[in-house]
């Protein structure tokens, strides 16, 4: 079946660093890519997302490419900050109700 | 807005057990799906809604009921509680190509 797959499961960087995540996806029918972050004891929260027809995408700190050809999408965290610890999941959506998610990244900022 | 709404925010069952999960979302949103998050699964679909009085079968449907009388609410219920239905349960709404939105999670435990 389709499946999302999200790399790395853990994360540890320096405030002030950047971090990557990155996954790939098996449905090539996937059009829509949102990214959420999960707080602890918190439901995961949308924080960026790119659609098919766009290769890239910013908002402040963060950023979005999305290669359609090889599956791939990434999430880009620059100048990172302790408040930006988290779970981070990827998904894929083939529109209708289909969304796949990730097993999630562990993001740790180190002060 | 409230955004969703999940109640209780933990319970405990015994084996056997039957209970419902509530989630209400006062978005309007024609979306509504349950999931459930354990760790290092990410997040697995349980059941969806795309509107009132229409809902399926999401990934992992085995054990769960759910229903949609109305466009705000979209119980989930447990027919009869399994230790293996230890997670912690998201109710997440959305209004057409757009990402979720999720409520704050239950966590239950069944002993």
């Amino acid at each position: 079946g389709e499946n999302v797959e999200q790399h790395p499961s853990t994360l540890s960087v320096q405030e002030g660093d950047s971090a990557v995540i990155k996954c790939t996806y098996s449905d090539s029918a996937s059009n829509y890519f949102p990214w959420y972050k999960q707080e602890l004891g918190k439901g995961p929260q949308l924080i960026i997302d790119i659609r098919s027809n766009v290769g890239e995408k910013k908002d402040q700190r963060i950023a979005v490419t999305l290669n359609k050809t090889a599956k791939h999408f990434s999430l880009h965290i620059t100048e990172t900050q302790p408040e930006d610890s988290a779970v981070y999941f990827c998904a894929a959506s083939t529109g209708g109700f289909k969304t796949i998610f990730g097993a999630g990244t562990r993001l740790f900022v180190k002060a | 807005n409230a955004g969703v709404t999940q109640t209780p925010k933990f319970q405990v069952l015994k084996t056997g057990q039957s209970m419902t999960l509530q989630c209400a979302q006062d978005m309007n949103h024609e979306y509504m799906s349950w999931y459930r998050q354990d760790p290092g699964m990410g997040l697995r679909l349980i059941h969806y809604s795309v509107g009132a009085g229409i809902t399926d079968q999401g990934e992992v449907p085995n054990g769960y009921n759910v229903s949609r009388s109305t466009t705000e609410d979209f119980p989930l219920r447990l027919l009869s509680a399994a230790p293996s239905q230890t997670s912690v349960y998201f109710c997440a709404s959305r209004a057409g190509e757009h990402g979720y939105t999720f409520g704050s999670g239950t966590r239950l435990t069944v002993v």
